[in-house]
């Protein structure tokens, strides 16, 4: 599986889009890009994926670059519940069930 | 709610002890998974049973012990733990088919933080 690589903390004032990169330049051609969340103390919560075109659903959208080397998750208006560790994971279709999480990015929302 | 449910959300247990945690889903998924996750660490796949059948075991220690009776249901059964395995144990579920995109999303319970003295 591809290896992510994402910066450890943002922040974003309330009410403003949240972009979220992570760069996965070694992605081949048939594994997905998911992305999940976890609130302190709480399982992660899966948000979205993608393999090749930009999704959007109620959480969030979801944009892959052309080469699929990095994509960016955007919250578009961010409030404090959005507050949490963000996740970007690449797995393999038809995979093993192996993900591999890193440390994800600490967003924190402010007031 | 995730459809997830863990029991107990805390446990604290002596190196002595024996202790089970408790995970059911209700989504009629196929797939159950348990995974740990220690202090500033990221997450480590332990197990995968599909259609109840262990598929995923990544050099877990023999003092822990899952048991999958059916689809809906997965314990890990705990005995002569380390102080070392105190974290918060995950359990989740996917459909299971291994086929990528939808079918792979992992639905998460809250999980079971345990403490080993």
């Amino acid at each position: 599986d591809a290896k992510t690589t994402q910066p450890p903390s943002m922040d974003c004032a309330e009410g403003r889009a949240a972009n979220l990169p992570c760069n996965h330049s070694t992605i081949s051609g048939n594994e997905y890009v998911y992305w999940y969340r976890q609130i302190h103390s709480q399982g992660p919560q899966y948000i979205i994926h993608g393999l090749k075109n930009n999704e959007t659903n109620e959480m969030a959208s979801l944009i892959i670059t052309e080469d699929r080397k990095s994509s960016t998750l955007i919250l578009p208006h961010a409030t404090l519940r959005d507050t949490a560790v963000y996740y970007c994971i690449v797995r393999r279709k038809n995979s093993n069930y192996q993900l591999i999480w890193g440390a994800g990015t600490k967003l924190i929302i402010k007031p | 709610e995730t459809g997830v449910t863990q029991t107990p959300r805390h446990l604290v247990m002596g190196m002595t002890n024996k202790k089970s945690l408790k995970c059911e889903q209700h989504l009629g998924h196929n797939a159950m998974y348990w995974y740990k996750q220690s202090a500033k660490k990221p997450l480590e796949l332990m197990f995968v049973y599909n259609f109840k059948e262990q598929t995923e075991n990544n050099s877990v220690p023999s003092r822990f012990s899952p048991e999958c009776p059916n689809s809906s249901h997965l314990f890990l059964h705990l005995h002569t733990l380390q102080p070392e395995d105190s974290a918060l144990y995950l359990c989740a579920s996917s459909q299971g088919r291994g086929q990528g995109g939808d079918e792979e999303k992992l639905f998460f319970g809250s999980g079971t933080q345990l403490s080993v003295l």
